[in-house]
């Protein structure tokens, strides 16, 4: 399953919402799919798994939504912190496959 | 907590074999919950899922490169392996462990999952 991440980029502000966008060319089964968020020189780290479940300490402002091959990340409202790249990865179907990313540039 | 870190040489040379562990520490490696991933990013790149290993061996690999890796695991030093044989420069790029969960369905099998947390990641340069 190859997974189409958009925009690639953009530039936005602290305190704006904004909504990241991932499409799948085949429909993900029993919704399995993930986001995560990678900080320059960092490790990525999760955020969302089973479409909309937040892992451990991820804080509420992160929301995933979606269904069959359209898939979405929200954040509420940004703080300086978010400003990162963020993947989807697919894992309802083998090989487990990954988007090419956002980057969110304040 | 949970923490994994992987090892091994920085710089390998063309059609040569690459090799790298994940120490494991604050959860054991033969936890029945876990699988244990490789994930490799090239400089600039996105993310491409390599392999997953169970404690018993059981391995899933991604068939771009299955021809080419092989995951190993040791429980007595809480510790997997990853080697990829015959590298180009294509190769090079930063190489992270994680932990992975897993699910088992009448349906479907073994459904290897997201992946978290992940090692800080080690650079890995093909080159003569």
């Amino acid at each position: 399953i190859v997974l189409t991440q958009s925009p690639g980029a953009l530039s936005l502000s602290p305190g704006e919402r904004v909504t990241l966008s991932c499409r799948a060319s085949q429909t993900i089964s029993s919704n399995y799919l993930a986001w995560y968020q990678q900080k320059r020189g960092q490790a990525p780290r999760l955020l969302i798994y089973g479409v909309s479940t937040r892992a451990t300490g991820v804080p509420d402002r992160f929301s995933g939504s979606g269904s069959g091959t359209d898939f979405s990340l929200t954040i509420s409202r940004l703080e300086p912190e978010d400003f990162a790249v963020y993947f989807c990865q697919n894992y309802g179907s083998s090989p487990i496959t990954f988007g090419q990313g956002t980057q969110l540039e304040i | 907590q949970v923490q994994l870190q992987e090892s091994g040489p920085g710089l390998v040379k063309p059609s040569e074999t690459l090799s790298l562990t994940c120490t494991v520490s604050g959860d054991s490696i033969r936890s029945t919950s876990h699988y244990w991933g490789w994930i490799r990013q090239p400089p600039g790149k996105g993310l491409e899922w390599i392999a997953s290993i169970y404690h018993s061996g059981t391995t899933y690999y991604n068939p771009s490169l299955a021809d080419r890796v092989t995951l190993s695991v040791d429980p007595s030093e809480n510790q997997f392996s990853l080697t990829l044989d015959s590298v180009t420069a294509t190769d090079t790029a930063v190489y992270y462990c994680a932990r992975q969960t897993w699910t088992f369905s009448n349906i479907f099998g073994v459904t290897v999952e997201w992946f978290d947390p992940w090692g800080h990641g080690t650079l890995v340069t093909v080159s003569s």
